[in-house]
């Protein structure tokens, strides 16, 4: 069946570094997507989002990067910090859908 | 508080019994979602309320789980006896409008079913 998934697992980082969070989906129909940060013990958290035509989007510190043709997202934290550490969901919503589809997620370890 | 409520924030249950969670969704948000992790896994959807529509409920798993929301506000998800696989964290989360945005999740409910 259709659905979202992430390349790596666990993402570990040093202070300082820019961190980037790979996201697959499959659902050609989808056209909203978005990013949620989920603290341990914490519900998740909206990040950013972006539609279907854009290809780049940039909040503070984070820029989402989308690539239809092959139907890859991706999330960039510049200049990643300890309090950047959590687990990173992707999420897709087909066209006339309410109903956002979430990722498995990856873990980021931020080092001191 | 101004977020999303859920309560209990840890139930622990004997398998065969039945529980009720509880969300309290920020004031104002009609629609409202019930999901589930399990350990180390993504949000698996369970049901979808929009205003006095009728419910999307294509993501329950069976016939123990049903959900309900009183008055456009409070929900509560049931589960009918429970087994262990039932074990996860229920979230629930509510958004101001039907289709794209940003949902405010709770912080969850961690149902443990011995």
């Amino acid at each position: 069946g259709e659905s979202v998934g992430l390349h790596l697992p666990t993402l570990s980082v040093q202070e300082g570094d820019n961190s980037i969070i790979n996201c697959a989906y499959s659902n050609s129909a989808s056209d909203y997507f978005i990013w949620y940060k989920q603290e341990s013990g914490k519900g998740p958290q909206f990040i950013i989002d972006i539609r279907s035509n854009m290809d780049k989007r940039q909040g503070q510190r984070v820029t989402v990067l989308l690539n239809k043709t092959v139907k890859h997202l991706s999330l960039q934290i510049a200049a990643t910090q300890p309090g950047d550490s959590a687990v990173y969901f992707c999420a897709e919503q087909p066209g006339g859908s309410y109903i956002p589809t979430f990722g498995r997620g990856t873990s980021l370890i931020v080092h001191p | 508080g101004a977020g999303v409520s859920q309560s209990p924030s840890n139930k622990v249950t004997e398998k065969g019994k039945d529980v009720e969670l509880r969300c309290d969704p920020i004031s104002g948000h009609t629609a409202l979602y019930w999901y589930r992790q399990s350990l180390g896994q993504g949000l698996e959807f369970l049901i979808y309320f929009q205003g006095n529509s009728a419910p999307d409920k294509s993501g329950l798993p069976s016939d123990r789980f049903s959900a309900e929301r009183t008055g456009g506000s409070v929900s509560t998800l049931t589960i009918q006896r429970t087994q262990q696989e039932d074990s996860a964290v229920y979230l629930c989360a509510s958004s101001l409008a039907q289709g794209t945005g940003e949902l405010f999740f709770g912080e969850g409910s961690r149902l443990t079913v011995l």
